[in-house]
């Protein structure tokens, strides 16, 4: 069975300190595809990004940056510079097929990382 | 497009009551899934749908019922309200059954006393 371990349960920061929030899986299959959502105090899931099993570039979008690393099972996520608006939960999850194989869309989430940014 | 949308946002059930969730889509998506999500549990799965008609079980289907008989509508019910179903529900969306990113809806939060 697929598993997304988050073990970071709450981190806490102070404005403009980089913050890395680590993200350890476990799967079998050869093909699957990793995700990072953002939960505001609003509660709404906000997609962040997505990168597939084949692909372990290294991302940057603004203060955000992804590292994938294959060798160890690990996706995690740096913000740099923190902003108070950056305070939210972050989810880390994996994507895996049905019984079937037949279908993509069951998301193994992680507990969740909150994370509270002071101004 | 108004994107993924839910109601209610909030309610409040007593146990042994019914309810459904609403889930609805503008974008034409063929999948449709629900989750909940518990303190310190992320979210679970707990049904989905690969397009009209069809519809299977996730991880926690127990005490829930799904039907898909349109593309654009995924309503999810509770037959019997249990405690344990007090959770925060979340609906979500895709353009097929491949590995496309899921479009979260702002969720529904339940309390079953």
């Amino acid at each position: 069975a697929q598993k997304v371990t988050q073990a970071q349960t709450e981190i806490s920061v102070v404005e403009k300190e980089d913050v890395t929030l680590d993200c350890v899986y476990e799967t079998r299959d050869t093909t699957y595809y990793l995700f990072w959502y953002k939960q505001p105090p609003s509660g709404e899931l906000v997609f962040l990004i997505r990168r597939n099993s084949f692909d372990e570039q290294n991302e940057i979008s603004g203060r955000y940056s992804w590292n994938f690393q294959k060798s160890t099972s690990s996706f995690n996520f740096t913000i740099t510079a923190s902003q108070v608006v950056d305070s939210a939960v972050y989810f880390c999850a994996l994507s895996e097929p049905n019984a079937g194989g037949t279908s993509y869309g069951k998301l193994t989430f992680g507990q969740g990382t909150i994370l509270t940014v002071h101004p | 497009n108004a994107g993924v949308t839910q109601t209610p946002k909030f309610q409040v059930l007593k146990t042994g009551q019914s309810m459904t969730l609403q889930c609805a889509q503008d974008m034409n998506h063929e999948y449709m899934s629900w989750y909940r999500q518990d303190p310190g549990m992320g979210l679970r799965l707990i049904h989905y749908s690969v397009g009209a008609g069809i519809t299977d079980q996730g991880e926690v289907p127990n005490g829930y019922n799904v039907s898909r008989s349109t593309t654009e509508d995924f309503p999810l019910r509770l037959l019997s309200a249990a405690p344990s179903q007090t959770s925060v529900y979340f609906c979500a969306s895709k353009i097929n059954r491949g590995q496309e990113t899921q479009y979260f809806g702002p969720g529904t939060r339940l309390l079953v006393l």
